[in-house]
């Protein structure tokens, strides 16, 4: 019972690189997430799905793309890397609906100089 | 749009109380959320609120909610050294799905 799988764990990239972040989940969730973790500003949401083929904006989603052409995983596409994006990435899952718990994966820590 | 706050630091006495609060913005949140992190580690739901409850209490956990004043609070008793770890809130925006976090607060328990 994997749960929630992201691809890569670590990954340094030059500025101007391109990069996919590959999230996985085996629990037929609906609503999909990712969220970048830097210290002192908690979890701030990228971009989410509601269910396949549906995408959406979050609070920062400037300078990334996420794609959802399968119900089991969501893609975040970073064009061109910038050091400000130096961050950890986490993505979640849930089934549609409040009272249900977020499954997180355990991250990727992405470095770009 | 939807904002979530918190402190960002709180110091406790093993065997105290700890109380982690937490302020949201978005009226129409249906459901309120405590989730927990450990150094390395993802994230994992400790407890969650609806919108139309005032509080909820799960073993040592107690969870208050102020609808009027968008203000939800985390009371962990008899607070351990294992329960060292960042504390977020988080809010489910309407009926979006968009699922919003605060910054955590970084819970450091003295022996």
């Amino acid at each position: 019972n994997a749960g929630v799988t992201q691809t890569p764990k670590f990954r340094v990239l030059k500025t101007g690189q391109s990069m996919t972040l590959l999230c996985a989940q085996d629990m037929n969730h609906e609503y999909m997430y990712w969220y970048r973790q830097d210290p002192g500003m908690g979890l701030r949401l990228i971009h989410y799905s509601v269910g396949e083929g549906t995408t959406a904006k979050g609070e920062v989603p400037d300078g990334y793309n996420v794609s959802r052409l399968k119900k089991q995983n969501f893609l975040l596409g970073l064009e061109s890397a910038a050091p400000s994006q130096t961050s950890v990435y986490f993505c979640a899952s849930k089934i549609a609906g409040g009272a249900s718990e977020a499954f997180f994966g355990q991250g990727t820590r992405l470095t770009v100089v | 749009g939807e904002d979530v706050e918190q402190s960002l630091f709180l110091s406790v006495r093993e065997g105290d109380s700890s109380v982690i609060n937490c302020t949201y913005t978005d009226s129409s949140s249906t459901y309120l959320y405590w989730y927990k992190q450990e150094p390395g580690a993802g994230l994992q739901l400790l407890t969650y609120i609806f919108s139309n409850m005032d509080m909820k209490q799960d073993q040592r956990l107690t969870v208050l909610l102020n609808k009027k004043d968008k203000h939800l609070s985390l009371r962990i008793a008899d607070t351990q050294t294992g329960d060292s770890a960042i504390y977020f809130c988080a809010e489910l925006a309407g009926n979006t799905g968009k699922l919003i976090f605060g910054q955590g607060t970084t819970l450091q328990v003295k022996p």
